[in-house]
């Protein structure tokens, strides 16, 4: 079994529409979470932290469930600029920098 | 801020060849991690560095694989001799401790073994 796992790609929606992406990670011992984003041929950038009580930044709302271990990416208003594949990511206990990226999920804004 | 600075960013080699890629983490990073991407497998661990020091390495495939940190301002990672099978898009990345563990990626090196 992976340490993190992502929903199955492509996501091809229209412009405007909501989006849902959900990953699980095996490591009860993880500290940290986070929402990665890469645009077609670049470095992964950051998108946002995800902490336990869940967090907002504009369109994009993230979610921790510990006892399930599941983490959650909605975005809304879905723009073409968007499109990017997504990585959800996770840091262990007691693994120093160390960090788990999923597979990644790639989302395709029509419009 | 510079950002993390990789080179070269294209590399086309024969295989039996030596390649070299280099990396200049952010000035302060205290980790330096070393990425493979490909289709098939995704973003791979290779090897990371605390302080200069080798921490975990057993992402790397084989003993063609070397990484060297000699100070704080400068990574490589030396394939040698490099296979076709080898052909990816290779990441430095830096972080800082305690900073939540955000890393920053570099641009990649997109290396061609043919």
């Amino acid at each position: 079994r992976k340490e993190v796992e992502q929903d199955p790609g492509p996501f091809n929606v229209p412009e405007g529409a909501t989006v849902a992406f959900n990953c699980t990670y095996s490591n009860s011992a993880s500290q940290s979470f986070f929402w990665y984003r890469q645009d077609c041929r670049k470095e992964p950038k950051l998108l946002m932290s995800v902490y336990s009580s869940g967090n907002e930044d504009g369109r994009f709302t993230a979610q921790l469930n510990r006892a399930s271990q599941y983490i959650s990416l909605l975005i809304r208003d879905s723009k073409l600029s968007d499109s990017a594949t997504y990585l959800c990511v996770v840091n262990g206990k007691n693994q120093g920098g160390k960090l788990i990226f999923g597979q990644g999920t790639e989302l395709s804004v029509k419009p | 801020d510079a950002g993390v600075i990789q080179s070269p960013r294209h590399e086309v080699t024969e295989m039996g060849q030596e390649v070299t890629l280099r990396c200049k983490p952010i000035s302060g990073h205290d980790y330096l991690f070393w990425y493979r991407q490909t289709m098939m497998r995704g973003l791979e661990l290779l090897i990371y560095f605390n302080n200069n020091v080798p921490i975990d390495d057993s992402g790397m495939p084989e003993d063609r694989f070397s990484a060297k940190m000699p100070n704080a301002s400068f990574s490589t990672l030396k394939i040698q001799p490099s296979e076709p099978r080898d052909s990816a898009v290779y990441f430095c990345a830096s972080s800082l401790w305690g900073a939540s563990y955000e890393q920053y990626f570099g641009p990649g090196t997109r290396l061609t073994v043919t």
